[in-house]
């Protein structure tokens, strides 16, 4: 079945540091892909998606691209804030299904 | 505009009552989704409605629960004899249906406490 693998957390860096949270997915046919936030106390937030292959999802600074080659869809930012400490979910939809998500990654940005 | 709705925001319940979760989604949209989301199991998929399609319900744990979606708008969500391992955030999201992009847009969501 489909699947997302998101690196386990937490994630903990410096502000101003540069982001990777890794994601990879298994699906079949051409599923497209999010990346949700959530941060403490609140709801699951759509930060940005990419609906085929070599897409780049963009938002707030934070990027990735749909990699088929090699499943993956790595979140990425330059320069971390504070503000951006919440937890992080990698998810895939493919076609007309629902949503199915990794287990979530966690970061925590000090100042 | 308005978005995803739910009510309660905390339910706490006994072992063994039945509870039922509320969930308005945003105006317009045709689809409708339930998740849990518990400490073990991260996010679960419970069921989808999309317009007036039979609903999939191949998330359902168990013959407990039950979703239904009333006029195309408002769902319920329903646990008979709520057990212990229930608890967890239920979410809710809605959107325009798979065909229009799928982005769904999250509830709140309700966390249930069944003690």
């Amino acid at each position: 079945g489909d699947s997302v693998t998101q690196m386990e957390g937490p994630v903990t860096l410096s502000e101003e540091a540069f982001l990777t949270i890794n994601c990879t997915y298994t699906a079949t046919g051409y599923p497209s892909l999010f990346w949700y936030v959530q941060y403490p106390g609140e709801g699951l937030q759509l930060l940005l998606k990419a609906t085929k292959a070599d897409d780049k999802g963009s938002n707030k600074g934070f990027e990735a691209t749909y990699r088929k080659e090699t499943t993956s869809f790595h979140l990425e930012k330059g320069s971390v804030q504070v503000s951006d400490s919440a937890v992080y979910f990698c998810a895939l939809i493919p076609g007309y299904s629902t949503l199915t998500f990794g287990k979530g990654t966690m970061l925590l940005v000090s100042p | 505009g308005a978005g995803v709705s739910q009510s309660p925001s905390n339910k706490v319940t006994e072992k063994g009552k039945d509870v039922e979760l509320r969930c308005d989604p945003i105006s317009g949209h045709t689809a409708l989704y339930w998740y849990r989301q518990s400490l073990g199991q991260g996010l679960e998929f419970l069921i989808y409605f999309q317009g007036n399609s039979a609903p999939d319900k191949s998330g359902l744990p168990s013959d407990r629960f039950s979703a239904e979606r009333t006029g195309g708008s408002v769902s319920t969500l329903t646990i008979q004899r709520t057990q212990q391992e229930d608890s967890a955030v239920y979410l809710c999201a809605s959107s325009l249906g798979w065909d229009r992009g799928n982005e769904q847009y999250f509830g709140p969501g309700t966390r249930l406490t069944v003690t």
